[in-house]
């Protein structure tokens, strides 16, 4: 069973640029979340979609968007890039929301550089 | 709103001590609560969890409880071995709706022979 994987695992962009992160979450699983992870941070929640909409969303500019496909998958893109958003980048899935806590399920991660 | 407190590390032990990492929240309802481990370069594993008062979570060793009269969730294990060494997340999550996970900064945990 495919636990949730993230693409790519490293990337490096300069200041000004875009970039599009993905997401496949764990089979069976539906609803995706997005976290960011400064260095020496705990992690911090971006937004998470379920049946391809926002369904809620955190303290984050509107610079960072995401989308989620038919297939559950989603991906996080991040427009004007700052020195600030390098960080470890988690999605993370789980079962539709049911009233209680869902456990979620985190992928390893891509690590955002911004020079 | 809601938060997550957690000791400072790094707590530095050696192999077979006990382990205490302290944690502390702060919800406007009723949370589940939850312990996450990060090995070195890799993404959150799930350690534990508990979904309401007085409740015991455990795995691998490791437990916690939740607390409601002291709004605490401590994470204990007996015994540790060096490859324990990781850096450990509380957090939490309300039972409501749409969930989002609220983190603590972590607590590094570095294990010696």
């Amino acid at each position: 069973d495919a636990g949730v994987t993230q693409s790519p695992t490293h990337l490096i962009k300069t200041r000004g640029q875009q970039v599009t992160l993905r997401c496949s979450p764990k089979s069976g699983h539906d609803t995706v979340s997005w976290y960011q992870q400064a260095l020496g941070q705990g992690p911090q929640f971006i937004f998470q979609y379920y049946e391809e909409e926002e369904r809620q969303r955190g303290n984050f500019p509107d610079r960072f968007s995401g989308h989620q496909f038919p297939n559950y998958s989603s991906e996080l893109n991040v427009n004007a890039l700052l020195l600030g958003d390098s960080a470890l980048y988690l999605c993370a899935s789980s079962l539709v929301p049911s009233g209680r806590a869902e456990t979620q399920y985190f992928g390893p991660g891509t690590r955002l550089l911004v020079l | 709103g809601d938060s997550v407190t957690q000791m400072e590390g790094p707590v530095t032990l050696s192999e077979e001590a006990f382990l205490t990492i302290n944690c502390t929240y702060t919800a406007t309802g009723y949370p589940s609560l939850f312990w996450y481990v990060q090995y070195p370069g890799e993404g959150l594993q799930l350690l534990l969890k508990a979904t309401k008062a007085d409740d015991k979570g455990s795995n691998k060793g490791f437990e916690a409880t939740y607390r409601k009269e002291t709004t605490s969730f401590h994470l204990e294990k007996g015994s540790v071995q060096v490859s324990d060494s990781a850096v450990y997340f509380c957090a939490l999550s309300l039972n409501t709706g749409f969930q989002k996970l609220v983190f603590g900064t972590g607590t590094r945990l570095l294990v010696s022979p």
